[in-house]
């Protein structure tokens, strides 16, 4: 199957800084690039859209000011959280899509102190 | 806004019996998928049914499909202790392929005691 690699797995940080999350589909190219927040006991919540080269766009409530999403080629797209505060701690998920399938990286625990 | 609508919410069962869980959806769909999840970990992709199937088997997954309703059903039979997991269904909308969006059900936490 596709692999698909996030980086860090987990990160801790304190309030107020920023943190970028990595996602890289190592063996296939994504065009399109979902990125997944998921809180605790919770399902996966779909937070951005990107298509390569393009502006993601964001669901309704998610700030796209504060959830910075650079999908700069086919093969990486990155998170950032910024300004991140404890209710922004969750598990991040990213999801690259190549014509005909999606795949799911490993998530990033997110701890904001 | 969720597509999926999984029951029940949790499931209790014993090592070698059957398990059922139930997703309803409410748009027009390309296809439906059931992931798993191990607490804390990442998805794991189980089977995928599409709209013109009924039923699909995989090992001692079983899915069922029914458009009319808007609901889908996965039975794993002979279950064992390592299948405690989350399960979620997932539907990729028909939207004339522009505007795709894979959303997840609410999940099942099923959890089979040894």
């Amino acid at each position: 199957g596709a692999v698909v690699s996030q980086h860090p797995s987990r990160v801790i940080c304190k309030s107020g800084t920023s943190v970028k999350i990595e996602c890289r589909s190592l063996d296939f190219q994504a065009t399109t690039m979902f990125w997944y927040r998921q809180f605790p006991k919770q399902s996966l919540m779909l937070m951005a859209t990107s298509n390569e080269g393009s502006k993601a766009t964001y669901e309704q409530g998610v700030e796209k000011d504060k959830f910075l999403i650079n999908h700069a080629s086919l093969t990486l797209s990155t998170l950032t959280v910024t300004s991140a505060h404890p209710e922004d701690s969750s598990f991040y998920i990213c999801s690259p899509r190549s014509p005909g399938m999606q795949y799911f990286g490993p998530g990033t625990r997110l701890t904001v102190t | 806004s969720q597509q999926g609508e999984e029951d029940p919410q949790a499931l209790s069962i014993q090592e070698g019996e059957n398990a059922t869980m139930n997703c309803s959806y409410k748009t027009s769909i390309n296809n439906l998928q059931w992931y798993r999840q191990n607490s804390g970990r990442g998805l794991v992709h189980l089977i995928l049914i599409r709209s013109n199937e009924r039923e699909k088997h995989s090992g001692r997954l079983r899915v069922t499909l029914d458009t009319s309703k808007k609901s889908s059903s996965l039975l794993i039979t002979a279950s064992r202790a390592a299948d405690t997991a989350s399960y979620f269904c997932a539907t990729d909308p028909f939207s004339g392929g522009s505007n795709y969006k894979l959303t997840f059900g609410k999940g099942t936490l099923l959890t089979v005691n040894p």
